[in-house]
């Protein structure tokens, strides 16, 4: 299993500001993901971390908003950039051991911005 | 990618048992069939993973008929404490094993 601490729980942001979630695995983990969740929705995934290389990110999500860092295997960081009200949601960061593995997730990080 | 479709919610009451039907028609040879499931300010969970005919542990059921092109989500003897959103995901080798969530089934137990 592994534990996933995610900080912060919340924030109510300025909307033209950025913010940075960070996610603490308590193991080596191969694959980190981060999820986005809507009120009421289902996630949706906004990028793959890899481990000392660029994010790969799914359709709809840029780098330049939503610069991700890996610098280890138990460890990354999802930064909101330029924030709008419409990136008000939940981010989820989950992680998973390998193919077929069980993911596991964080309690998530919900965004308010204002 | 292969995609899924299942209800969108479900009524029950305690006590009965709970069954989750979910279509999968474009699954692919070295895909797993998992169920998470997910409380309200909380992430999704684990629930049971399965590739072809039954599988059974401590919370659920998976049964997969021989076609794997769906599966049934069984929840015996729900109570309150089961009221959630379960999501039917099929893994993609293909993509980097990213899991993509499907809209999911929101049930709600009633006394």
């Amino acid at each position: 299993s592994a534990v996933i601490s995610q900080k912060p729980s919340r924030d109510i942001c300025q909307r033209g500001t950025s913010l940075t979630i960070q996610c603490q695995v308590d193991s080596q983990v191969t694959m980190m993901f981060w999820y986005r969740q809507q009120p009421g929705q289902s996630l949706t995934l906004i990028a793959t971390a890899n481990q000392g290389s660029e994010a790969t990110y799914e359709s709809g999500f840029v780098i330049d908003k939503f610069p991700i860092s890996r610098p280890n295997l138990t460890f990354s960081t999802l930064t909101v950039s330029n924030m709008s009200p419409e990136d008000s949601s939940i981010y989820l960061c989950s992680v998973r051991q390998g193919e077929h593995a069980e993911a596991f997730f964080g309690q998530g990080t919900r965004l308010t911005v204002v | 990618l292969a995609k899924t479709t299942q209800p969108i919610s479900m009524d029950s009451y305690e006590g009965q048992e709970v069954n989750i039907t979910c279509s999968h028609n474009n699954i692919a040879t070295n895909d797993y069939i998992t169920w998470y499931q997910q409380f309200p300010s909380q992430g999704p969970r684990f629930i049971i993973q399965g590739y072809k005919t039954k599988v059974t542990n401590e919370v659920a059921s998976l049964f997969i008929p021989a076609d794997r092109k769906s599966s049934t989500l069984s929840l015996p003897r729900v109570s309150l404490s089961d009221t959630a959103v379960y999501y039917c995901l099929v893994g993609d080798k293909a993509a980097g094993n990213k899991l993509t969530f499907g809209g999911g089934t929101r049930v709600l137990v009633k006394p």
